[in-house]
């Protein structure tokens, strides 16, 4: 079955430190994959993704995300967090194989992680 | 751009009554997918809309509907209020022409809906 795992309900990291939130993930075909973050009473706002070519990928506010096929993973790091940083990461994959595979319909998210920076 | 705006943002109804949300993309956006979020569940795709036509629907009951408008504002209805209708009602919208998607969502800032 298809599936994203985020493994961590709640990450804590002291600012200025570097932060990792895990996301790892199974799909029958090529993944695409994203990363969103939602600020409370925000709705969500697209960080990055990974559709082909280099592992790490780099997005908004700092934040980079490394594809790893062999671990199916796509952890989202950053090398030195900010207070402002704290907010709820959500990671979501689409199946390339998977019928129909440009809908919405077909986009697994993953439960979420609340990152919390302390200052 | 202008992002996506949604209205209203906040809204409380009793138990069966019904309600209608309302969202307007990003200008150019023709695809338009609402999500329901909840502390338990998450977020739970609802349905999708393309040029005015759904595409998919979630797992929900159908007392939740929804349509696109030929100008891409898409609205949801939620008919009959249940207590566990209460939630964060989010829109996204995309960047979708034929074969071409981009496939990154734009959301709006939700709906807040409380049910008593």
């Amino acid at each position: 079955a298809q599936s994203v795992a985020q493994p961590e309900d709640q990450v804590n990291v002291a600012e200025g430190n570097p932060l990792t939130v895990k996301c790892t993930y199974s799909v029958s075909g090529n993944p695409y994959l994203f990363w969103y973050v939602q600020y409370p009473n925000r709705g969500l706002q697209f960080l990055l993704k990974y559709i082909t070519g280099d592992n790490l990928v780099k997005g908004s506010y700092g934040f980079e995300a490394e594809f790893n096929k062999s671990q199916t993973s796509f952890h989202l790091k950053k090398p030195s967090a900010l207070v402002s940083d704290s907010a709820l990461y959500f990671c979501a994959v689409r199946d390339l194989w998977a019928p129909r595979m440009d809908s919405n319909y077909q986009l697994i998210w993953g439960a979420g992680t609340k990152l919390i920076i302390k200052p | 751009k202008a992002g996506v705006t949604q209205t209203p943002r906040y809204l409380i109804k009793t138990r069966g009554q019904q309600v209608t949300l309302s969202c307007s993309p990003i200008s150019g956006h023709r695809s338009v997918s609402w999500y329901q979020q909840t502390p338990g569940q998450g977020l739970q795709f609802l349905f999708e809309y393309f040029s005015e036509t759904q595409r998919n629907k979630g797992n929900f009951p159908g007392r939740f509907s929804g349509r696109q408008f030929s100008n891409s504002r898409s609205e949801m209805n939620v008919s009959t209020l249940e207590l566990g209708d209460s939630a964060l009602y989010l829109c996204a919208s995309s960047l979708t022409s034929g074969r071409v998607s981009s496939y990154e969502q734009y959301f709006g800032p939700g709906t807040r809906l409380t049910v008593t």
